[in-house]
């Protein structure tokens, strides 16, 4: 069975700095796909980010980052320069090959923005 | 394009009835997942529909079933209502269901309420 697993259910962080999310994730699989996905108070899931398992290159997009740790199995967001509409429930989830049963979500972590 | 729909956004229904959830995918779309959304549970895969056929299943009861359309478009079934099925459920699309390597597109929900 694959798990991902948020240890944050809550961070807060000032507006303009910077926010690491943590996640880790077990499968046995050696192809999977890792995401995170940020739902604001809309309910709307939106994609912030993807890595492939077989990129070693940590995927970029604007302000997100990822920190891509194979053998450890983790995988945080990193957040910079805050913004006010970066408030939401953030989500890691993964999906691996072998049939998996489409994506595998954490549990969340709720991020506030202070202004 | 437009992105993925759902009718309706809310619905309220009691126990031992049964409700349809509909999904409408972005066009060209033909994989479509749906997934259930509970503050216990989190977010859990129900299955996935590619051309018409189910492909993947997730672990919940019989009473929880779909279907989907020549034009992809999907809907979702469960039949005598718990209180424990009140929860937002969300239906994703992808273009040819390969799984991680596609970005899964979400539509807005539709939140169930069973009294």
């Amino acid at each position: 069975a694959q798990t991902v697993t948020q240890s944050q259910p809550e961070m807060s962080v000032q507006e303009a700095e910077t926010v690491t999310l943590s996640c880790t994730y077990d499968t046995s699989e050696s192809d999977y796909y890792l995401f995170w996905y940020k739902q604001p108070p809309s309910r709307q899931m939106i994609l912030v980010i993807r890595q492939e398992a077989y990129k070693q290159q940590n995927a970029t997009e604007n302000r997100f980052s990822v920190n891509f740790q194979k053998a450890a199995k983790s995988f945080s967001l990193k957040i910079s320069d805050s913004q006010l509409g970066d408030a939401a429930m953030y989500f890691c989830a993964m999906y691996s090959g072998g049939g998996a049963d489409g994506l595998t979500f954490g549990k969340g972590t709720h991020l506030i923005i202070q202004p | 394009k437009a992105g993925v729909t759902q009718t309706p956004r809310y619905l309220i229904k009691t126990r031992g009835q049964q409700v349809t959830l509909s999904c409408s995918p972005i066009s060209g779309h033909r994989s479509v997942s749906w997934y259930q959304q509970t503050p216990g549970q989190g977010l859990q895969f129900l299955f996935e529909y590619f051309s018409e056929t189910q492909r993947n299943k997730g672990n919940f009861p019989g009473r929880f079933s779909g279907r989907q359309f020549s034009n992809s478009r999907s809907e979702m079934n469960v039949s005598t209502l718990e209180l424990g099925d009140s929860a937002l459920y969300l239906c994703a699309s992808t273009p040819l269901g390969r799984g991680g390597s596609e970005t899964q597109y979400f539509g807005p929900g539709t939140r169930l309420l069973v009294l």
